[in-house]
């Protein structure tokens, strides 16, 4: 139990598009989601934190106009990267909990975002 | 707010040699503390967890770590590691009994395994 899947796991796309990516949990319910970005030879680092049917908390220095993130429901995210520049290249991890995974956060396989 | 430190970046072994994995966290109150291992092409996942009680708690696959409370430490230990356990660990906390507090990631540690 506790799967998380996110699609699409690769994405190219030209600078100034914008990219949707999708994260679901499969067999539980998400009281609460995480959008993760990983640099290469880095950590995770936390963009946002999203309740179901609540706007998302976005922690400093990330910008909510070009992460725009939707829960709309108890199982699915979405991150959407407007505008994307090269820059916005990363390896981008979602991660669920639910109120009955004591703290535990489960995390969906990532998605590889390369802009052109 | 916490923060993590993982002071190995890559540590390379031979089978059956044993592991011992840095972890130190800052945190001025009470803290979960857990383990999540990456491998290839794979998302993460829990290797252990601590909430409270017990302070080595045993893992998957072999894994333990130890809480010392006095050392803000967590640190992951295996007694004899294979090669399948090359991999990369990522040592986490949040703030306990603080609702939806997120996991804060420290920089991770790539362990390599060679025959």
């Amino acid at each position: 139990g506790a799967v998380v899947s996110q699609h699409p796991s690769r994405v190219i796309c030209k600078s100034g598009t914008s990219v949707k990516i999708e994260c679901r949990s499969l067999d539980f319910q998400a009281t609460t989601m995480f959008w993760y970005r990983q640099f290469p030879k880095k950590s995770l680092m936390l963009m946002a934190t999203s309740n179901e049917g609540s706007k998302a908390t976005y922690e400093q220095g990330v910008e909510k106009d070009k992460f725009l993130i939707n829960h709309a429901s108890l199982t699915l995210s979405t991150l959407t990267v407007t505008s994307a520049h090269p820059e916005d290249s990363s390896f981008y991890i979602c991660s669920a909990r639910t109120w009955t995974s004591d703290n535990e956060q489960f995390f969906g396989p990532g998605t590889r975002l390369t802009v052109l | 707010a916490q923060s993590v430190s993982q002071h190995n970046h890559h540590v390379i072994l031979s089978e059956a040699a044993s592991l011992e994995l840095g972890c130190n966290y800052s945190y001025g109150g009470t803290v979960n503390l857990f383990w999540y291992v990456q491998y290839p092409g794979q998302h993460l996942q829990l290797l252990l967890k601590y909430f409270s009680g017990d302070p080595l708690v045993k893992g998957i696959k072999g894994f333990e770590a130890e809480f010392i409370k006095s050392k803000f430490s967590f640190n992951l230990r295996k007694p004899s590691v294979q090669w399948s356990d090359t991999a990369e660990y990522f040592c986490a906390v949040n703030a306990r009994n603080s609702g939806n507090t997120p996991l804060v990631f420290g920089k991770g540690t790539r362990l390599s395994v060679i025959a």
